[in-house]
């Protein structure tokens, strides 16, 4: 089944330890990204990239990081969560060519206390 | 990007059809419509696009207007489980700024009743 998984799907952390969201997807797309969506702000980009170790910030990157060494799978790293972080993330990818349209993963809700 | 303008919320009773608008009145002529939803904070699904012409697929119809200035999304028969939130969004067809990031409005909130 052509899917975009993400890991943990729920976390509660603490302010300053580092944690990684995992996203992978099985469909060969070259595009991925990470979005963040709070109550009454929609969905916005954090990073983005194109292919293979090309990464670009989107709206909203402040403390984040991301990584694409291989083509699945574009982890999300929060070097040192604030709570200012907590929020519900969902990871995307869609391929470069075409009409293609964007396949969501099932979210990550993440409390940083 | 065009804005997209969408009522807030709609309500539809289960069986009957759901037509949900959108207005693009800023559209160039290169944009396409898309709809997506999301289903209580689960991942936003896609639904169908089109660029000037009516579009049909399994899950739902989109009719664009001769100007494409509006469109309407068009579930036949709607279910409980198409109660979600539905957005319209108007995307160039070529890669732009953020690797073609898709910019969600509010939305609009559907409620299918029994």
């Amino acid at each position: 089944e052509a899917q975009v998984t993400q890991n943990p799907r729920y976390l509660i952390t603490v302010t300053g330890k580092k944690l990684t969201v995992t996203c992978s997807q099985n469909m060969n797309h070259e595009y991925m990204s990470w979005y963040r969506q709070d109550p009454g702000l929609g969905l916005r980009q954090i990073y983005y990239s194109m292919n293979v170790e090309v990464t670009d910030k989107g709206d909203v990157p402040e403390g984040y990081k991301v990584s694409r060494k291989e083509k699945r799978n574009f982890p999300l790293i929060l070097e040192s969560p604030s709570p200012n972080q907590t929020s519900l993330y969902f990871c995307a990818s869609r391929p470069i060519v075409g009409r293609g349209t964007q396949y969501f993963g099932p979210g990550t809700r993440l409390l940083v206390l | 990007d065009a804005k997209t303008t969408q009522p807030t919320s709609m309500d539809c009773a289960e069986g009957r059809a759901a037509n949900l608008p959108c207005n693009h009145s800023t559209i160039s002529g290169n944009e396409y419509v898309y709809w997506y939803r999301q289903i209580h904070s689960q991942g936003p699904q896609y639904i169908i696009h089109g660029l000037k012409n009516n579009e049909t697929n399994e899950m739902a119809s989109l009719i664009i207007t001769e100007d494409r200035k509006s469109s309407t999304l068009i579930l036949p028969h709607a279910t409980l489980r198409d109660t979600a939130v539905y957005y319209c969004i108007v995307r160039g067809g070529v890669l732009t700024g953020g690797g073609n990031k898709l910019t969600f409005g509010t939305g609009t909130q559907l409620k299918v009743e029994l």
